[in-house]
């Protein structure tokens, strides 16, 4: 079984101050993990991604995201928060080995004030 | 580059009608996936495929059917509309091949159910 668990609704985050949305997760053996963001009224776009290695991931949008296997959590990040970055955020994983159809989260809304 | 294509974008149904969603993807993908998202509750499955002819249940697949003849083609069918089905739905595929994996979606269908 797969899943992942974003525990908060909603971030609210000044413009220029860094940014953090949290993601853990539970699989029965090494994850592979993703971001997705989703912008007002369009479809869901690919953020970032953890295989293996570096456990530190750079993706779109200057947006980082860090793997911690004991803590099981996969937060997004990013150092200075833009207004634009406002949208719905979505982690998810998959089981390496398994079904390439991963498990999303309930999603976590980040609102970016100017 | 059309990528994937969901249609019809917006429908609206009365309660035991039936319909098929529309989903196409032409980067010759071998998986793909059906998602429905609801307010607090994130992306969930309904159905996905692994390829031509094969197809699965996901987490939420009762009310609907999936096909899978082509490649190119999933389309999902609602074969007795319910309010409980007033929902926005996903069509992703995916290569699913390691470093260069990740979901592509489609635009969505808004469907709501009288």
């Amino acid at each position: 079984a797969q899943s992942v668990a974003q525990p908060e609704d909603q971030v609210n985050v000044a413009e220029g101050n860094p940014l953090t949305v949290k993601c853990t997760y539970s699989v029965s053996g090494n994850p592979y993990l993703f971001w997705y963001v989703q912008y007002p009224n369009r479809g869901l776009q690919f953020l970032l991604k953890y295989i293996t290695g570096d456990n530190l991931v750079k993706g779109s949008y200057g947006f980082e995201a860090e793997f911690n296997k004991s803590q099981t959590s996969f937060h997004l990040k990013k150092p200075s928060a833009l207004v634009s970055d406002s949208a719905l955020y979505f982690c998810a994983v998959r089981l390496s080995g398994g079904s390439y159809i991963p498990t999303f989260g309930r999603g976590t809304s980040l609102i970016v004030h100017p | 580059n059309a990528g994937v294509t969901q249609t019809p974008k917006f429908q609206v149904l009365k309660t035991g009608q039936s319909m098929t969603l529309q989903c196409a993807q032409d980067m010759n993908h071998e998986y793909m996936s059906w998602y429905r998202q609801d307010p607090g509750m994130g992306l969930r499955l309904i159905h996905y495929s692994v390829g031509a002819g094969i197809t699965d249940q996901g987490e939420v697949p009762n009310g609907y059917n999936v096909s899978r003849s082509t490649t190119e083609d999933f389309p999902l069918r609602l074969l007795s509309a319910a309010p409980s089905q007033t929902s926005v739905y996903f069509c992703a595929s995916s290569s699913g091949q390691g470093y260069n994996e990740k979901l592509f979606f489609g635009s969505g269908t808004q469907l709501s159910v009288l």
